[in-house]
Parts: structure tokens; sequence; C-alpha cells
């Protein structure tokens, strides 16, 4: 168990859809990513926030959002649903962020979305 | 541009057949090199951190070395329950502040170990 909690585990809906996936990081982690995985896919970086603010930004389409709220959980928002949308999303979570460090990735288990 | 590749895409093995995968990179000022380990349908399990040229790790049946240009994973007399797909990531140094703190995944080698 890494620390790193994401609800739901899955998620079914249709195209054109909007869906909310959230993530807890480990306690005292001030940073947060997100990737997507599609199958038989490596990671696709989306996005990361450290301490509240957007620090690095990957393949996000315009379609997705993020924020990270004061308690440090964050929330990735995903509308108008397509079928290429389907895939297992992935939120970690490190000590640091910033310039300086090395930022030790710990992942949580995953929010499997379908789109139908 | 910071760039991961890993090889062999899949291997498969006899247990206790030993072997290495390996980590090649691309990277402006390597910060650190990182192992995971991801089962399917799972979150990548981190394994290893390695810093610096020489620098050699070890966990259970995993050794991970690392040189200027390429990592290695050692997997020694492996189990079936070491099956997984294992990532190599970097992190690089950088002017910009906005890449900083990226990390680059490489697809990744699925390992599997027959009994």
């Amino acid at each position: 168990d890494s620390g790193v909690t994401q609800t739901p585990k899955h998620l079914i809906t249709a195209t054109g859809q909007r869906v909310t996936l959230r993530c807890s990081p480990r306690s005292g982690d001030l940073s947060v990513y997100w990737y997507q995985q599609s199958l038989d896919q490596g990671l696709q970086f989306l996005i990361q926030y450290y301490n509240g603010e957007e620090r690095a930004k990957g393949n996000i389409l315009e379609r997705f959002s993020a924020q990270q709220f004061p308690d440090l959980h964050s929330e990735l928002n995903l509308s108008s649903l397509e079928l290429g949308d389907s895939a297992l999303y992935f939120c970690a979570s490190s000590a640091k962020g910033g310039l300086a460090g090395v930022n030790e990735q710990f992942f949580g288990p995953g929010t499997r979305l379908t789109v139908l | 541009e910071d760039q991961v590749t890993q090889s062999p895409e899949a291997l498969r093995l006899q247990e206790g057949e030993s072997s290495s995968l390996n980590c090649s990179y691309t990277v402006s000022g390597l910060r650190g090199l990182f192992w995971y380990r991801q089962d399917p349908g799972k979150g990548p399990e981190f394994l290893f951190t390695l810093y610096s040229a020489g620098e050699e790790k070890e966990k259970e049946r995993l050794k991970a070395t690392l040189t200027k240009k390429e990592s290695f994973l050692h997997i020694t007399a492996p189990k079936p329950e070491d099956s997984a797909t294992y990532l190599c990531a970097v992190q690089g140094s950088s002017l910009g502040y906005s890449s900083a703190s990226k990390i680059i995944f490489g697809s990744g080698t699925r390992l599997s170990i027959r009994p």
C-alpha cells in the first residue's frame, strides 16, 4: 500500500459525459501527478500540481482539467468524453516537486474509466 | 529531448534463470533514475532510485545498476511471483521550472517467469 488513495476504482459512462476522478496523496506529500495509461500503452504524464499550484503540464487534452485543493487532495475532470478516453488513470504523489530535489513518485491504485 | 528506451519489450524466463533488463536514457543533467514494478491493472510500485553513475541498489532478487547512459535491472534466480512489467523513469535538470520535476517513463519490459 503506497498511501495514495484514488476514487472511484471503476467508472463506466457514456460518450459526451463528464466525470471527476479524485486523489488523496500520501500524508505530507505536497505534489500530485496525474497519468493516463491506455491498453498496452505506457504511462502518459498529464499534469502536476505542487502545493496547490500547477507545476508542469504534459499531454493533457483541453477537455481535461485538474486542480489541487488546500487539503492537498486533487481532482481530475474529464469532459466531453470519447471512446478513446477509456483508460487507467493514475495519481502519484511525491514529497517534493519543485526545482530542487529528486521526486520519487508513489502511485495510487488507479481509476479504470470505461466510455461506452 | 529527454528520452527513455527499455529493452527487451518482453522477456520469458524459466524459474531460476537469471537475466537483466536494460534502460537506456538521454537526459539533460540526470537527477535520478527510478525503477518501478507494475502488475496488470495495478499502480506502479516504487523499487529503487539511483542518483549517479556507479551506484547500485539491491532488494531481494533484484539489483539495479547505473552508468552514464543506461541502467540495468538484474534479476537473480527469479520466481513466478517476479512476473510483472518493470518500468524505468528518469528525472533531469532543466532551466525552466515547468519541467524540472517531470519524470519521463519508458514503455517497460514485460517479464514472465515460468515455473
